[in-house]
């Protein structure tokens, strides 16, 4: 079966410092992944998605990043947070070409506070 | 663009009332709607997708085109829908997917 894993959980961090949250799949190959950022009225904000290796659409200008180094892998990263960066980022996937179900497969989420 | 309009952040429904929940959406093409639920503690999950026009936990969603509207509803509330619902749209198996501002859905006892 597919499983799908982010971490950290929970990331306190002061204004200015440098993030990394990381993804991964298992049990799927070539899936479609996707960040997405859910903040206080403004519900599932669409970040960055990716349909291969070092394929990254962005959705959202801002200072924030994605990158996938590896089939089943999705980082996002920024270099100098800012306190409108907190919230609860969802890494999700989806299967790939082919999928007729559209469906996505949502990871537990990892809360950043921006201090 | 595409857009998802869920107008209401909260609704209160007594326990064996009817529900729905308001969904629209701007998107000129052919779209492809979904409902999610995340239940308390829980992942966000599918709950029904437009396509496949069936009833899941006694819900139901009819994509209309004319009013660009996607509507949960269900006929008799119960406790155990208490939940974040979003709305959410793709064009027609494009990769891109867009949610709503979620509503959250509070059955009284």
């Amino acid at each position: 079966s597919q499983t799908i894993h982010q971490w950290p959980a929970t990331l306190v961090q002061p204004v200015g410092s440098p993030l990394s949250l990381e993804c991964t799949v298992e049990g799927t190959s070539n899936p479609n992944l996707y960040w997405y950022r859910q903040a206080a009225g403004r519900g599932l904000q669409l970040l960055f998605y990716s349909v291969g290796i070092g394929q990254i659409s962005s959705e959202v200008p801002q200072n924030l990043s994605a990158s996938r180094p590896q089939d089943r892998q999705f980082i996002l990263s920024s270099k100098k947070l800012l306190l409108s960066d907190s919230g609860f980022y969802l890494c999700a996937w989806k299967r790939g070409q082919g999928d007729h179900t559209g469906e996505l497969f949502f990871g537990e989420g990892s809360r950043l506070t921006v201090l | 663009a595409q857009r998802v309009t869920q107008p209401e952040k909260l609704l209160s429904v007594f326990k064996g009332a009817p529900v729905e929940l308001k969904c629209n959406y701007s998107y000129s093409g052919s779209p492809e709607l979904f409902w999610y639920v995340q239940y308390s503690r829980q992942r966000l999950q599918l709950l029904l997708r437009h396509i496949s026009r069936e009833s899941i936990k006694g819900f139901t969603a009819d994509l209309n085109k004319g009013e660009t509207s996607f509507h949960l509803k269900k006929p008799f509330a119960q406790e155990e829908d208490s939940a974040m619902y979003y709305c959410a749209l793709s064009k027609y198996r494009d990769d891109k997917i867009i949610f709503g501002k979620g509503t959250r859905l509070h059955i009284l006892p």
